[in-house]
C-alpha cells in the first residue's frame, strides 16, 4: 500500500519554543492531508485539512496561528507548533489520500509524540 | 453531524476464540464508507478492513469481517481464531462518500486484549 512517512517520531521541546513535523507522501500526491492529535488513551481528533496551495482548513477550538499548517506540494505537508507549551504535549499523527486514486482509504504516518518540558 | 459510538472501551478474547466490536453511526448521508482501525501499542494506524455503503455484502479480509447493517446504522467487526497480535486499539471511521476528499470521523476506540 501506499506509505506516508512523518517525521520526526518523538520530539522533546523547552517551552515557548517551536517545533516543525513533517508528513511526506512517498509514492503517490495527494491534495489533502489531514493533521490529527490523539491524547494518551483516547481516540483522534481531527485538527486541520490541509489543502496543497492553499490556505488549510481548521477545526473549531483549534488556534491557527498556534499550529501553523503549510503544504507547499503534493507529496509534503508540514505543521508547526509555535511557542510551544506542556499542554501541547500530544501524539500528533497526519494522513493523506491518493489524489489519482477514488474510493481509497487514508493512509496514516506513524505518528510524532511532542513532549513539552 | 456525523458522529460515531463505540460503546464498548474494552474487549477481552481468548486466543483462537472470535470476539465482536461494535460500532453504531449517526449520519443523514447516504453515500460515505465505513472502516476499522487497528492501532498496536506502535501507535501507527493500520486499516482493518472497509466498507462501502452502496455494497450490501459484508466485506470479509481473513479472519475479519464485518456485519453491516445500514438501516440500524451499525457496524461491528467480527475476529475470527484471534491472534495474540490482534491485542490492540480498534477504531471505527466513517467518511462522507461521493469520491470527496472528506476526513474520518473515528468513534472512541476499544482496546482488545487477547488471553493466552
Amino acid at each position: 500500500g501506499a506509505v506516508v512517512s512523518q517525521h520526526p517520531s518523538r520530539v522533546i521541546c523547552k517551552s515557548g519554543t517551536s517545533v516543525k513535523i513533517e508528513c511526506r507522501s512517498l509514492d503517490f500526491q495527494a491534495t489533502t492531508m489531514f493533521w490529527y492529535r490523539q491524547f494518551p488513551k483516547k481516540s483522534l481528533m481531527l485538527m486541520a485539512t490541509s489543502n496543497e496551495g492553499s490556505k488549510a482548513t481548521y477545526e473549531q477550538g483549534v488556534e491557527k496561528d498556534k499550529f501553523l499548517i503549510n503544504h507547499a506540494s503534493l507529496t509534503l505537508s508540514t505543521l508547526t507548533v509555535t511557542s510551544a507549551h506542556p499542554e501541547d504535549s500530544s501524539f500528533y499523527i497526519c494522513s493523506a489520500r491518493d489524489r489519482g486514486a477514488s474510493n481509497t482509504e487514508a493512509f496514516f504516518g506513524q505518528g510524532t509524540r511532542l513532549t513539552v518540558v | 453531524a456525523q458522529t460515531v459510538t463505540q460503546s464498548q472501551p474494552e474487549m477481552s478474547v481468548q486466543e483462537a476464540e472470535t470476539v465482536t466490536l461494535s460500532c453504531t453511526y449517526d449520519t443523514s448521508e447516504s453515500d460515505y464508507y465505513l472502516f476499522w482501525y487497528k492501532q498496536p501499542p506502535s501507535r501507527q494506524m493500520i486499516l482493518v478492513i472497509r466498507q462501502e455503503a452502496y455494497k450490501q455484502q459484508n466485506a470479509t479480509e481473513n479472519r475479519f469481517s464485518v456485519n453491516f447493517q445500514k438501516a440500524a446504522k451499525s457496524f461491528s467487526l467480527k475476529i475470527s481464531d484471534s491472534q495474540l497480535g490482534d491485542a490492540a486499539m480498534y477504531f471505527c471511521a466513517y467518511r462522507t462518500g461521493g469520491g470527496s476528499q472528506g476526513n474520518l470521523i473515528f468513534g472512541k476506540g476499544t482496546k482488545l486484549s487477547v488471553k493466552p
